[in-house]
């Protein structure tokens, strides 16, 4: 089975810190993906990346960024991190599925962030 | 870019059939829909996916309108553990969650 693990399932943090959010994918898809998902909004896209050392920007990329050197591993990053900022982060991967889409995801089981 | 429309919550008497409709009307020719669910406290699960045909797997049947503006997701027998929040999703370049429909079985 795919298996998709994040660092923390809960993380309190200070307004102004340097938050970092990893993921790990053992299943060597080349698609990796960040969420946040928030009461009333459903999940939204932060990034994504398609290959080690590439990335897209989804619908909500201000205040973030993202780092992928390997293949493996998806980080997340908040620079300095905001109360508007707590919420459930969700990092899935998915295999190539070519011109006319992504393939399924494999979620992991979120990390919930509050920023004090 | 194509989004979808689900009913915000539906409930569904156990054994039941369970039919959850998605309303795409914007989507393009290349766009599959996916469905997947969320169990409180989990990331989401996949589910099923199609183009154009009715598809079927051992979670779920399919349902694709001929001019691909709507779809329906049928669990055939409900259970207990199939409450949950189910997206209907487009992809193209990116995946494009909204809230979803909250599904309650009811015993």
């Amino acid at each position: 089975d795919v298996k998709v693990t994040q660092s923390s399932r809960y993380l309190v943090k200070r307004t102004g810190e340097k938050v970092f959010l990893e993921c790990v994918q053992d299943m060597d898809h080349e698609n990796m993906f960040w969420y946040r998902q928030d009461p009333g909004l459903g999940l939204r896209l932060i990034y994504f990346s398609y290959d080690v050392k590439m990335k897209e920007k989804g619908d909500i990329p201000e205040g973030y960024s993202v780092s992928r050197e390997k293949k493996e591993r998806f980080s997340l990053i908040l620079e300095s991190a905001s109360t508007n900022q707590t919420s459930m982060y969700l990092c899935a991967s998915s295999l190539e599925a070519g011109y006319y889409g992504i393939d399924e995801q494999f979620f992991g089981p979120g990390t919930r962030l509050t920023v004090l | 870019d194509a989004k979808t429309t689900q009913p915000p919550s539906m409930d569904c008497a156990e054994g039941r059939a369970a039919n959850l409709p998605c309303n795409h009307s914007t989507i393009s020719g290349n766009e599959y829909v996916y469905w997947y669910r969320q169990i409180h406290s989990q990331g989401p699960q996949y589910i099923i996916h199609g183009l154009k045909n009715n598809e079927t797997n051992e979670m779920a049947s399919l349902i694709i309108t001929e001019d691909r503006k709507s779809s329906t997701l049928i669990l055939p027998h409900a259970t207990l553990r199939d409450t949950a929040v189910y997206y209907c999703i487009l992809t193209g370049n990116q995946f494009y969650f909204g809230t979803g429909t909250s599904l309650t079985v009811i015993p």
